[in-house]
C-alpha cells in the first residue's frame, strides 16, 4: 500500500494553468476508473474535487479538468486563482480493496 | 445537508485503546459506505479503514490492520473506529467520510471536520 506519488509542490501566477501528476501502479491508478481528487485548503477538511477520474461534482468550476493515462493521473487547473491555493490530493482504489492516498501537492498561487 | 461529527479522540498513552465515534445526519446512513481518513500533523492523508452499507465489507491499511477495528450501527446512525494497541505514529486528525456508493470501493464524497487522536507518554 504504497502512497501514490505526487510532486510535493507546484506554482502559477494568477489566469495560468497548473497540472499535477498523480502516478500509481498497474494494482491501482492503473486498474481502476476510481480516481478521485481532493482539495484541502490549511486548516480546513478536504473537498471533493474531480470523481471517477474526469467527473466534477455540482458547484465545482471547470476549471479543474483531470485525466488519466496508464498508471498516471493528472489535474489541471486552467485559469488560476488566489482561492485556489491549497493542498491537493489523488486518491485511488487498489486490487487489495483499499483506498490509497497521494502525498499531497501544495498550490501556490504567485 | 450532509453531517458527519467525530468524537471521542484525545490524548492516550502508547499502549493504550480508544474508540472513535461519528454521528452522520442528512443522508440515508444505510445506503452508503462509510471510511476514516487520518492526517497526521503537517503530513498528507492516510486511508485507514472503509466498511460497506451493510458491514459486509471491511477494509484496513495495512498500518492498522490487527489493530483497529471499524464497526457502524445502523440503527443509530453511527459510524466508530476501535483503536487498541496505539503506537506514537498513530497520532493524526481522524476524519470520519461517507462513500458515494454503498459500496466501499466507491470514492469519499463528504468529510467531518476530525478528531485529534496524540499518543504520548
Amino acid at each position: 500500500q504504497s502512497a501514490l506519488t505526487q510532486p510535493p509542490s507546484v506554482s502559477g501566477s494568477p489566469g495560468q494553468s497548473v497540472t499535477i501528476s498523480c502516478t500509481g501502479t498497474s494494482s491501482d491508478v492503473g486498474s481502476y476508473n476510481r480516481v478521485s481528487w481532493y482539495q484541502q485548503p490549511p486548516g480546513t477538511a478536504p473537498k471533493l474535487m474531480i470523481y471517477e477520474v474526469s467527473n466534477r461534482p455540482s458547484g465545482v468550476p471547470d476549471r479543474f479538468s483531470a485525466s488519466k493515462s496508464g498508471n498516471t493521473a493528472s489535474l489541471t487547473i486552467s485559469g488560476l486563482q488566489a482561492e485556489d491555493e491549497a493542498d491537493y490530493y489523488c486518491s485511488s482504489y487498489t486490487s487489495s480493496s483499499t483506498w490509497v492516498f497521494g502525498g499531497g501537492t501544495k498550490l501556490t498561487v504567485l | 445537508e450532509v453531517q458527519l461529527v467525530e468524537s471521542g479522540g484525545g490524548l492516550v498513552q502508547p499502549g493504550r485503546s480508544l474508540r472513535l465515534s461519528c454521528a452522520v445526519s442528512g443522508f440515508t446512513f444505510d445506503d452508503y459506505a462509510m471510511h476514516w481518513v487520518r492526517q497526521a500533523p503537517g503530513k498528507g492523508l492516510e486511508w485507514v479503514s472503509g466498511i460497506s452499507w451493510n458491514s459486509g465489507s471491511i477494509g484496513y491499511a495495512d498500518s492498522v490492520k490487527g489493530r483497529f477495528t471499524i464497526s457502524r450501527d445502523n440503527a443509530k446512525n453511527s459510524l466508530y473506529l476501535q483503536m487498541n494497541s496505539l503506537r506514537a505514529e498513530d497520532t493524526a486528525l481522524y476524519y470520519c467520510a461517507k462513500g458515494r456508493y454503498y459500496d466501499s470501493s466507491a470514492y469519499v464524497d463528504s468529510w467531518g471536520q476530525g478528531t485529534l487522536v496524540t499518543v504520548s507518554s
